[in-house]
C-alpha cells in the first residue's frame, strides 16, 4: 500500500512550456485533490474530482488543466507555463470512512 | 480572500512550552476543522481534527479547543518537545460541498531543547 504518490518530484520549466503531474492512490478513494502550496498562503485547491471522468474547479484553476480517466490516477495539466506558477504542489485523496485527506509528498515546480 | 485566518505565522518555545495557534474562520457552513503537521519536505499530515458539536478535543498532546460563536478555534501543543518543530495549518471544510479543504496560512513553530 504506497497511499498517493506523485510524479515528478522535481521539475524545472521554462515559460510557455507544457507539462504534466501524475498523483497516483492505491487506497480506492473516490475523492482526489490538487493544490499548490506557497509561502504564507498555506496550501490553495486548484481543481478536485469526485469520482472517476469528474472533475471540477477550485480556489485557483486558472492556467490549469485535470484529467481523471482512471479511478486511481488524477493528473494535473500547465498547458503554457508561467513564473507564477513557480509552487510546491500536492495531490490529495479522501477516505470518507475515516474523513481524512491523505496528502502525497509533493512536486516542486519552478517556471524561469 | 482568505476564508480561515490561521496566528501567529511563527512561534519559538522552550521545550516543555504549550505552543497555541489560533485560526478564524468565516464560512458557517464549515462543518469539519482538521489540523495539519508538515515536516520540511514532506506532505501534510493530518494531527487532530474537530466537529463543531465539540467544545474541545485531546489525542495525546494536542488539543483542539472549538468556539462555535466566536467563529474560532485553536491548538495547543502540550510539553512540547523538539521534534514537534514543524508547520502546523489550520484548514475547514463542508462535507456536502466535497470536503474540500480551505487552508490558513501556516505556523512555523520551533520547540528549542
Amino acid at each position: 500500500n504506497a497511499g498517493v504518490t506523485q510524479t515528478p518530484k522535481f521539475r524545472v520549466l521554462k515559460t510557455g512550456q507544457s507539462m504534466t503531474l501524475l498523483c497516483a492512490q492505491d487506497m480506492n478513494h473516490e475523492y482526489m485533490y490538487w493544490y499548490r502550496q506557497d509561502p504564507g498562503m498555506g496550501l490553495r485547491l486548484i481543481h478536485y474530482s469526485v469520482g472517476e471522468g469528474t472533475t471540477a474547479k477550485g480556489e485557483v484553476p486558472d492556467g490549469y488543466n485535470v484529467s481523471r480517466l482512471k479511478k486511481q490516477n488524477f493528473l494535473l495539466g500547465l498547458e503554457s507555463a508561467a513564473p507564477s506558477q513557480t509552487s510546491v504542489y500536492f495531490c490529495a485523496s479522501w477516505d470518507r470512512d475515516v474523513y481524512e485527506q491523505y496528502f502525497g509528498p509533493g512536486t516542486r515546480l519552478t517556471v524561469t | 480572500q482568505q476564508q480561515v485566518k490561521q496566528s501567529p505565522q511563527s512561534l519559538i518555545v522552550q521545550k516543555g512550552g504549550i505552543p497555541i495557534i489560533n485560526c478564524a474562520y468565516e464560512n458557517t457552513a464549515f462543518d469539519y476543522f482538521p489540523w495539519y503537521q508538515q515536516f520540511p519536505g514532506k506532505g501534510p499530515a493530518l494531527l487532530i481534527a474537530i466537529r463543531p458539536d465539540v467544545s474541545e478535543k485531546k489525542e495525546g498532546r494536542f488539543t483542539i479547543s472549538f468556539n462555535k460563536s466566536a467563529k474560532q478555534f485553536s491548538l495547543h501543543i502540550m510539553d512540547s518537545q523538539p521534534g514537534d518543530s514543524a508547520t502546523y495549518f489550520c484548514a475547514a471544510s463542508e462535507e456536502a460541498a466535497g470536503n474540500k479543504l480551505t487552508f490558513g496560512g501556516g505556523t512555523r513553530v520551533l520547540v528549542k531543547p
